[in-house]
């Protein structure tokens, strides 16, 4: 059973680019998590969604940023016009329906933004 | 709102001594604790959790973690450090949000360990 996947692992955009992250959960988890770890700090969640449902977004800027879990496929993360800022690592996470005390992390995606 | 708090942004610890890694907790009803570790680049790796039952709690790698309730603290410990223990470790709580009862995470801001030979 494979790991929470995260796709690119590393980013590289300019100032007013756009960033799209990836996440596969594990297989059977329908829940995932998005956090964000600027350098030498802890991680700030993001957002809470469940397939095809966003949960609780409330860690997540109101502007530029969305995400979404659709039906099929991985969840997504996009950042539109990406400023230095946003340079960070995006961990994703993802637990199974039920087993709240439990969730699996990836292995990130560092974004840099020039 | 649920809080986590780890006081030391750095631990050092000769290899063989016992370690020790704080975190102390602010939550309103039963905590949910966990540690996680992260090793450089790379994601968290979850060692133990605390739901319920014995406060001495047993996870990966010969670590454990103490919940104490009168002093809201969930530290996390083992008895002889490795130098492959070197990481950074998280505390985390389960905050229950509102009146949907959905579920996150917050996550302290991570103590540096390390282990010198």
């Amino acid at each position: 059973n494979a790991g929470v996947m995260q796709n690119p692992r590393h980013l590289v955009r300019r100032r007013g680019q756009e960033a799209r992250l990836r996440c596969s959960p594990m297989k059977g988890h329908s829940h995932v998590y998005w956090y964000r770890q600027l350098p030498e700090e802890g991680l700030k969640f993001m957002v809470y969604l469940q397939k095809e449902n966003i949960i609780d977004e409330s860690g997540m800027p109101k502007e530029r940023f969305s995400a979404e879990f659709p039906k099929e496929g991985p969840s997504i993360l996009r950042i539109q016009q990406v400023v230095r800022g946003d340079s960070a690592a995006y961990f994703c996470a993802s637990r199974l329906a039920g087993v709240e005390y439990e969730q699996f992390f990836g292995p990130g995606t560092r974004l840099t933004v020039l | 709102a649920q809080s986590v708090a780890q006081p030391e942004d750095q631990v050092n610890v000769a290899e063989g001594n016992p370690l020790t890694v704080k975190c102390t907790y602010s939550v309103s009803g039963n905590p949910y604790l966990f540690w996680y570790v992260q090793y450089p680049n790379r994601g968290l790796q979850f060692l133990l959790k605390y739901i319920t039952g014995d406060n001495l709690v047993k996870g990966s790698y010969g670590f454990e973690a103490e919940f104490n309730k009168s002093q809201t603290s969930f530290h996390l410990k083992k008895p002889s450090a490795l130098v492959s223990d070197s990481a950074l470790y998280f505390c985390a709580v389960r905050d229950i949000e509102g009146t949907s009862g959905t579920y996150k995470y917050i996550f302290g801001t991570g103590t540096r360990l390390k282990v010198l030979a």
